[in-house]
């Protein structure tokens, strides 16, 4: 059981350039959520799925698109980097109840 | 969601117990307040949460005031390991799908 699980674990970009951020979940969980976390700050939830097939925008959601598949999977794409997207992303999936949310051990991007 | 307001940072001999106040004047009466920590750059970790009543568990107490204004995790016997960014939200509870949080309390544990 390996929890909540984001690859890849480090990326450099060029401005302009488009990745998918990938992370999965082995833990049957309905939800799942994307955050932002840039130095010295608090994270900040970018979308949320609620359930296979829904998504729903949070907090910055400009400049980035997710993809629910599954209900294992939630993708992060970034169709044209911007510098300003340097940060360290977690996904993240809450437990029964929603009260306890598991998190991935995080993507590391910069873009140059 | 109420915001919290915390101190940036905070020292606390090792061995002794950690208080880690929040401020949440403005919380609402169906709001749940939570305690999360993120130790170096890992993915933050739940630590407890509660409505009204302190609430205890194997890692933490809270304590939250008579009304509710604010509240305080307690460590109680603080370890190195315990060095990391404490964060306090609020947030309606099991129909709440957002977690705002903050910038939260960098607790350093002092040998």
């Amino acid at each position: 059981n390996a929890g909540v699980t984001q690859t890849p674990k480090f990326q450099v970009l060029k401005t302009g350039q488009s990745m998918t951020l990938q992370c999965a979940q082995d833990m049957n969980h309905n939800s799942m959520y994307w955050y932002r976390q840039d130095p010295g700050m608090g994270l900040r939830l970018i979308y949320y799925s609620a359930s296979e097939g829904t998504t729903d925008k949070g907090e910055v959601p400009n400049g980035y698109n997710v993809s629910r598949l599954n209900k294992r999977e939630f993708s992060l794409r970034l169709e044209s980097a911007a510098p300003s997207q340097t940060s360290v992303y977690f996904c993240a999936s809450p437990g029964q109840g929603y009260n306890e949310q598991f998190f991935g051990p995080g993507t590391r991007l910069t873009v140059l | 969601d109420a915001k919290t307001t915390q101190p940036p940072s905070m020292d606390c001999a090792e061995g002794r117990a950690a208080n880690l106040p929040c401020n949440h004047s403005t919380i609402s009466g169906n709001e749940y307040v939570y305690w999360y920590r993120q130790i170096h750059s890992q993915g933050p970790q739940y630590i407890i949460h509660g409505l009204k009543n302190n609430e205890t568990n194997e890692m933490a107490s809270l304590i939250i005031t008579e009304d509710r204004k604010s509240s305080t995790l307690i460590l109680p016997h603080a370890t190195l390991r315990d060095t990391a960014v404490y964060y306090c939200i609020v947030r309606v509870g099991a129909t709440g799908n957002q977690f705002y949080f903050g910038t939260g309390t960098s607790l350093t544990v002092i040998p």
